[in-house]
């Protein structure tokens, strides 16, 4: 059964930081891997959507990676601002092609 | 180019009452899924309709249905709502099932059951 984990929880950081975010899943075989922003109390947004056959993908500030051997994603958000503060979800489509499994998110906090 | 829109955006409703909610996806798009968001149990799948026809379903109980018309809109129902129904119910679209395309989400449906 897959599972998909975001390390840590919750991350606070003062404006202008780069920051990494974590994803890890137990299973390799996945069809793509998604990143979410989701907004309180809103539906989420896009960010990026990985094909399991690409390494990484870029949109502005953020760059998503991809490492299906070991399992693993980052997102890597660059110069943040307070307007990145949001919760970061990561989704992997599971091997049959039926379902996104959720991450729990990571709540991030950027301070002016 | 409107994005995935859902109705009602907040639902109060009773145990043991049914409720009905609606998804109208993207222009184009012909797969629909549903996901329940819970502060436990997080985002989690219900299932997909593609082309009028349910692809898969997650591990809900039957009280949890849906439904997709021609025009590609998707209504879910839950009967005998329960206390632990209460939650963010999402709706994403995308141009083809999910096994191939983006999924672009909609701004949920707040369902509170008293």
């Amino acid at each position: 059964k897959q599972e998909v984990t975001q390390i840590p929880a919750a991350l606070s950081v003062p404006e202008g930081e780069n920051l990494v975010l974590n994803c890890s899943f137990t299973d390799s075989a996945i069809y793509n891997l998604q990143w979410f922003r989701q907004d309180p109390g809103k539906g989420l947004t896009s960010l990026l959507l990985i094909q399991s056959s690409q390494r990484e993908q870029t949109s502005g500030r953020l760059n998503a990676s991809l490492d299906k051997s070991s399992g693993r994603s980052t997102l890597y958000i660059a110069a943040s601002q307070p307007g990145d503060s949001a919760t970061y979800l990561c989704a992997v489509l599971n091997q049959a092609g039926t379902a996104l499994i959720f991450g729990k998110g990571t709540t991030l906090s950027v301070s002016s | 180019k409107a994005g995935v829109t859902q109705t009602p955006r907040y639902l109060i409703k009773t145990r043991g009452q049914q409720v009905t909610l609606s998804c109208s996806p993207i222009s184009g798009h012909r797969s629909v899924s549903w996901y329940q968001q819970t502060p436990g149990q997080g985002l989690q799948f219900l299932f997909e309709y593609f082309s009028e026809t349910q692809r898969n379903k997650g591990n809900f109980p039957g009280r949890f249905s849906g439904r997709q018309f021609s025009n590609s809109r998707s209504e879910m129902n839950v009967s005998t709502l329960e206390l632990g129904d209460s939650a963010l119910y999402l709706c994403a679209s995308s141009f083809n099932h999910i096994s191939y395309n983006e999924q672009f989400f909609g701004p949920g449906t707040r369902l509170t059951v008293l």
